[in-house]
């Protein structure tokens, strides 16, 4: 079974500073992996995927994430934070068992940008 | 591309009525998933659907239940309501392997 840990539930930062918002998997299978941003009263955006090949993944406005197979983990980068990118951000995992592309999210990280 | 799109906005409902939302999955798309983001629960599975078959439910009793019609778009029923079941509900839907496209999702609320 598959399992996803956002290991932090909210993540202040200031403007213009770095930011890494970590996520952990498990799955004994190949695995599909995910980044969604949610805005206040919104639904999900997908951030950026990971299907195969390369194993850095450049998503939209700015944010990128690495897949650690031996470590099992899907860590959200961006060199530089904004206040807009103030939002929750749910990572998930998806590995077809069963015919089954379900994903499972994690419970969230609450990415807090001060000015 | 007209994205998925969910109705209504916000639906307000006493303990023990009966519920309907609706979705219209992404032009294409056969699947639809149903998803319940309660307060501080991250997103929970209820239902998914394709090719107009229920294909898996989560942990999730019998109350609610759904369907998907010829043109791919959806129901999902919540019967007896009751008040833990305030949440948002979103709706997602894809076409397989590929990620999952999401509505902005139907707020309900239970008195």
């Amino acid at each position: 079974a598959q399992s996803v840990t956002q290991l932090d539930s909210q993540v202040p930062v200031f403007e213009e500073a770095p930011v890494e918002l970590r996520c952990n998997y498990s799955s004994s299978v190949s695995v599909y992996l995910f980044w969604y941003v949610q805005y206040p009263n919104q639904g999900l955006q997908l951030l950026l995927k990971y299907l195969s090949g390369s194993t850095l993944v450049k998503g939209i406005n700015g944010f990128e994430a690495e897949f650690n197979k031996s470590q099992t983990s899907f860590h959200l980068r961006k060199p530089s934070v904004h206040i807009s990118d103030t939002a929750e951000y749910f990572c998930a995992v998806s590995d077809g068992t069963g015919g089954s592309y379900i994903p499972t999210f994690g419970r969230g990280t609450s990415l807090i940008v001060h000015p | 591309e007209a994205g998925v799109t969910q109705s209504p906005t916000h639906l307000i409902k006493t303990r023990g009525q009966q519920a309907t939302l609706r979705c219209s999955p992404i032009s294409g798309h056969t699947s639809v998933y149903w998803y319940q983001q309660a307060l501080g629960l991250g997103l929970q599975f209820l239902l998914w659907y394709d090719e107009g078959e229920e294909r898996n439910r989560g942990n999730f009793p019998p109350r609610f239940s759904g369907r998907q019609f010829p043109n791919y778009s959806s129901e999902l029923n919540v019967n007896a309501l009751e008040l833990e079941d305030s949440a948002l509900y979103l709706c997602a839907s894809s076409f397989h392997p590929q990620p999952q496209h999401f509505g902005d999702g139907t707020r309900l609320s239970i008195l």
